[in-house]
């Protein structure tokens, strides 16, 4: 069974500092894929990223970069000199290739950006 | 523009009067889903659709129902609704693909409260 783990339920951090965001994944399946979305405070789920479990190279898009390690299950997030419009909760998902098309979402971490 | 539509976004109702919300998708996706958000529980899944007349339960389908008649029309119907499912609802939808791997796309939400 797949399961995604976010174990910061909230970070607080003053702008210009860099955070990272963790997401620790279980599955099974030797192919799977990763997303991480984006809910500002309006409300609204928004895509920032995938990566399949072949591609290890990480990502950078910005001031965000992604950093996935199959050795420790990981596919953590870093915001690099955070600003007030990065608070939001982020949510990391895991869909394994195999079986029903249902994704698995950690219960997401809360980024609150003071100014 | 591509887009996931859902109404009504806002909702105030009694326990036991049926209601349904609609989602519609202009993209032409294969695959449409039902969440709902709760504090503290992340996103869990509700319904969700392969294609045309092709629905299946997710990880919290008790009492809802849904229907996809039609390929860019997926609504969530809820016969008799209890205070309980007072939550905020998703409808997504995603290019299933080859392997299935497509992000998914969210509507707006809708904010559904059961007094």
């Amino acid at each position: 069974a797949q399961k995604v783990t976010q174990a910061q339920t909230e970070i607080s951090v003053v702008e210009k500092e860099d955070v990272t965001l963790d997401c620790v994944y279980e599955t099974r399946d030797t192919t799977y894929y990763l997303f991480w979305y984006k809910q500002p405070p309006s409300g609204e789920l928004v895509f920032l990223i995938r990566r399949n479990s072949f591609d290890e190279q990480n990502e950078i898009s910005g001031r965000y970069s992604w950093n996935f390690q199959k050795s420790t299950s990981s596919f953590n997030f870093t915001i690099t000199a955070s600003q007030v419009v990065d608070s939001a909760v982020y949510f990391c998902a895991l869909k394994e290739s195999g079986g029903s098309y249902i994704p698995t979402f950690g219960r997401g971490t809360s980024l609150i950006v003071h100014p | 523009e591509a887009q996931v539509t859902q109404n009504p976004r806002y909702l105030i109702t009694v326990t036991g009067k049926k209601l349904t919300v609609t989602c519609s998708q202009n993209m032409n996706h294969e695959y449409m889903s039902w969440y709902r958000q709760d504090p503290g529980l992340g996103l869990r899944q509700i319904y969700y659709s392969m294609n045309v007349e092709a629905t299946d339960k997710g990880d919290v389908p008790e009492g809802y129902k849904v229907s996809r008649k039609e390929k860019r029309n997926f609504p969530l119907i809820l016969e008799s609704p209890s205070p309980n499912q007072t939550s905020l609802y998703f409808c997504a939808s995603s290019l299933m693909g080859l392997t299935g791997t497509g992000e998914l796309f969210f509507g707006e939400g809708s904010r559904l409260t059961v007094l």
